[in-house]
């Protein structure tokens, strides 16, 4: 089990660029989630999805912010254009959600990719 | 409503000690409350986790506590060891939406001293 994997690990870039983050879920996970760590805000959620579908995007934080999952091994998180306020970690992490019924298995993140926006 | 509230922000305990992280939560829905563990360049990971079915699950050195009346939880590190030296993260959801979507507390920074 090679765990969730996130690329890049660092990225630097300079405000107004746009910015691609990268994240494979474990094999036979059906939920995807994007969270972001900062030091004011902890960790929260922007995006998660269920079987390749975005269910619920209400912490995504602005219009700048956009996310897909074409494939189940496979999501991306976009910001365009980037601000010095987006600098954080983002985490992807995912999990096997019952289809039926209530529960799970537990969340599994990966090492994060530390954005800094100058 | 969907805040949970972590405390302390920082603790320093002495090798072989026992470290107690609290957690209070206001949202009745939560019927899920785990404990993730992140060291640095990490991202967290789950430790323990309990339902409030129960009021304590145990495992190995590690204890959750919970006080469903009260709406806390607590995490007990028994024979705290330097290897323990993380941030610790409380959290909760609803399980009958996704366990995954989380609401998590602000963090603990626990340091134990050899």
């Amino acid at each position: 089990d090679a765990g969730v994997i996130q690329s890049p690990r660092h990225e630097v870039t300079e405000m107004g660029q746009e910015v691609t983050l990268r994240c494979k879920p474990i094999s036979g996970h059906n939920s995807l989630f994007w969270y972001r760590q900062t030091m004011m805000r902890g960790l929260e959620l922007l995006i998660y999805f269920n079987n390749n579908v975005p269910i619920d995007d209400s912490g995504m934080p602005e219009d700048r912010f956009s996310a897909k999952m074409p494939n189940a091994s496979f999501s991306t998180l976009k910001i365009q254009p980037s601000e010095p306020r987006d600098s954080a970690v983002y985490f992807c992490a995912s999990s096997l959600a019952f289809t039926t019924g209530p529960g799970g298995s537990p969340l599994h993140f990966g090492n994060g990719t530390r954005l800094t926006v100058t | 409503q969907q805040q949970v509230k972590q405390s302390p922000q920082s603790l320093i305990v002495q090798k072989g000690g026992i470290s107690i992280i609290n957690c209070a939560y206001e949202n009745t829905a939560f019927d899920y409350f785990p404990w993730y563990q992140q060291f640095p360049g990490k991202g967290p990971a789950l430790l323990i986790a309990i339902r409030p079915d129960v009021s304590e699950k145990k495992e190995g050195r590690f204890t959750i506590s919970f006080n469903k009346s009260a709406k806390q939880f607590s995490l007990h590190i028994m024979d705290s060891q330097p290897g323990d030296s993380a941030t610790y993260f409380c959290a909760a959801s609803r399980g009958s939406s996704n366990t995954g979507k989380l609401i998590f507390g602000q963090g603990t920074t626990l340091q134990v001293k050899p």
